[in-house]
């Protein structure tokens, strides 16, 4: 068990661009979640896939983010043209496809929008 | 909609001090419940679980019991130490949903800070 594992672990760059960032989860685990954390709150729930299919989206993964899972394996998030609000944590979790199995998380990706 | 609320910090204690973090919730039908440990500049760790009314999950020393008549599912241990120094968080999964979505729903976090 190699855990969770993203890249990059920070990334700081100026608004307007676009940044994509990858989450490779525990090689046997089916669902793979995105969220979100600000400073002083919990992580938010962003997206969720079961194997390749993206199958929710939360009202605040705008138009300017995307994610995807192309082979039901690793998975990237990008953002287009990036804006000061999109500045926090960005963390990956896996599980097994069952209820009741806790979320593993990986040590998340720091945007910095300047 | 699903909610967890937990007590507000920042907790600062003494080593060997009794820790209790409150947490309640709020969900439809019976959700799993969780406790997750954040490190500086690490993503979250699980900590404990309990999934059904009155289980108690248990790990490294700490404890929480999932109460379902009051809705609760509150941290405790008997003893701190410096490494204990952290954000602890609470967390509910549905346990059924239309589809297969068992997203987290967090607290908003509690700072705890052990000193010797």
């Amino acid at each position: 068990d190699t855990g969770v594992s993203q890249d990059p672990r920070h990334k700081i760059t100026k608004r307007g661009q676009n940044v994509t960032f990858r989450c490779d989860p525990i090689s046997e685990h089916n669902r793979l979640y995105w969220y979100r954390q600000t400073l002083g709150q919990g992580p938010e729930f962003l997206t969720y896939f079961q194997n390749e299919a993206q199958l929710e989206k939360s009202r605040l993964l705008s138009d300017r983010f995307s994610a995807e899972r192309p082979k039901g394996s690793f998975s990237t998030l990008e953002i287009q043209r990036t804006e000061q609000g999109d500045s926090a944590m960005y963390l990956c979790a896996s599980s097994p496809g069952t209820a009741n199995q806790p979320q593993h998380f990986g040590d998340g990706t720091r945007l910095s929008i300047l | 909609g699903d909610s967890v609320t937990q007590m507000e910090g920042p907790v600062t204690l003494s080593e060997e001090a009794f820790l209790t973090i409150n947490c309640t919730y709020t969900a439809t039908g019976y959700p799993s419940l969780f406790w997750y440990v954040q490190y500086p500049g690490e993503g979250l760790q699980l900590l404990l679980k309990a999934t059904k009314a009155d289980d108690k999950g248990s790990n490294k020393g700490f404890e929480a019991t999932y109460r379902k008549e009051t809705t609760s599912f509150h941290l405790e241990k008997g003893s701190v130490q410096v490494s204990d120094s952290a954000v602890y968080f609470c967390a509910l999964s549905p346990t059924s949903s239309g589809g297969s979505n068992y997203k987290l729903t967090f607290g908003k976090g509690t700072l705890l800070t052990v000193n010797p």
